[in-house]
């Protein structure tokens, strides 16, 4: 199956401090990547669609000043939580559609931990 | 009325039982349906696409009742590894934003 690699799997910063996660599909191409944040014990939770060479388009209630997400290539999307706060701490997870003709599934990065002390 | 439903949880089975998922969608236009399972701490993976009519894979079978706007998910003579959250998404277009439930926790016991 298609692989999706994220980077890093853990970081733990300080309040106030940005943080880059990097999310890459390795071995298919994706106009469409997908950055989730899932709290323990809760569902995942949509925060925005990543669209090659566009802007991304977030969901209701994510700022988009302060989780800046860009997606230069076909195979790399960024997300940077900007003056991170404890209540940023969670488990953030990106998605990629493979850019293939009937193939809809998307295949997950195995998540980045944050914690901000 | 959440767009995703799932049962809500946790199942409790012993090894070897048969336990089904239920997943009802509110979006009459949606065209994709998968099943993905999620471990601990770990990212969701996908178990099964249902497509159709539905399809079958070793001791999982998903269905779609696209009338009734439902999908399920059987799995046959459980396995202690089989414990996880599983996901229902659906997609409103092919290759669109997927809608996740908020899962069904399984757990298998000895």
């Amino acid at each position: 199956g298609a692989v999706v690699s994220q980077h890093p799997s853990w970081v733990i910063c300080k309040s106030g401090t940005s943080v880059k996660i990097e999310c890459r599909s390795l071995d298919f191409q994706a106009t469409t990547m997908f950055w989730y944040r899932q709290f323990p014990k809760q569902s995942l939770m949509l925060m925005a669609t990543s669209n090659e060479g566009s802007k991304a388009t977030y969901e209701q209630g994510v700022e988009k000043d302060k989780f800046l997400i860009n997606h230069a290539s076909l195979t790399l999307s960024t997300l940077t939580v900007t003056s991170a706060h404890p209540e940023d701490s969670s488990f953030y997870i990106c998605s990629a559609h493979p850019r293939l003709a009937g193939v809809y599934e998307q295949y997950f990065g195995p998540g980045t931990r944050l914690t901000v002390t | 009325r959440k767009e995703v439903e799932q049962d809500p949880g946790p199942f409790n089975v012993p090894e070897g039982a048969t336990v089904a998922f239920n997943c009802t969608y509110s979006n009459s236009a949606s065209q994709s349906f998968f099943w993905y399972r999620q471990d601990c701490r770990k990212e969701p993976k996908l178990l099964m696409s249902v497509y159709s009519s539905g399809n079958e894979d070793g001791r999982f079978t998903a269905q779609l009742n696209r009338a009734s706007q439902y999908i399920s998910l059987l799995i046959r003579d459980s396995k202690l590894s089989d414990s996880a959250t599983y996901l229902c998404v659906v997609n409103p277009y092919n290759a669109g934003k997927s809608t996740f439930g908020d899962g069904t926790t399984l757990t298998v016991k000895p």
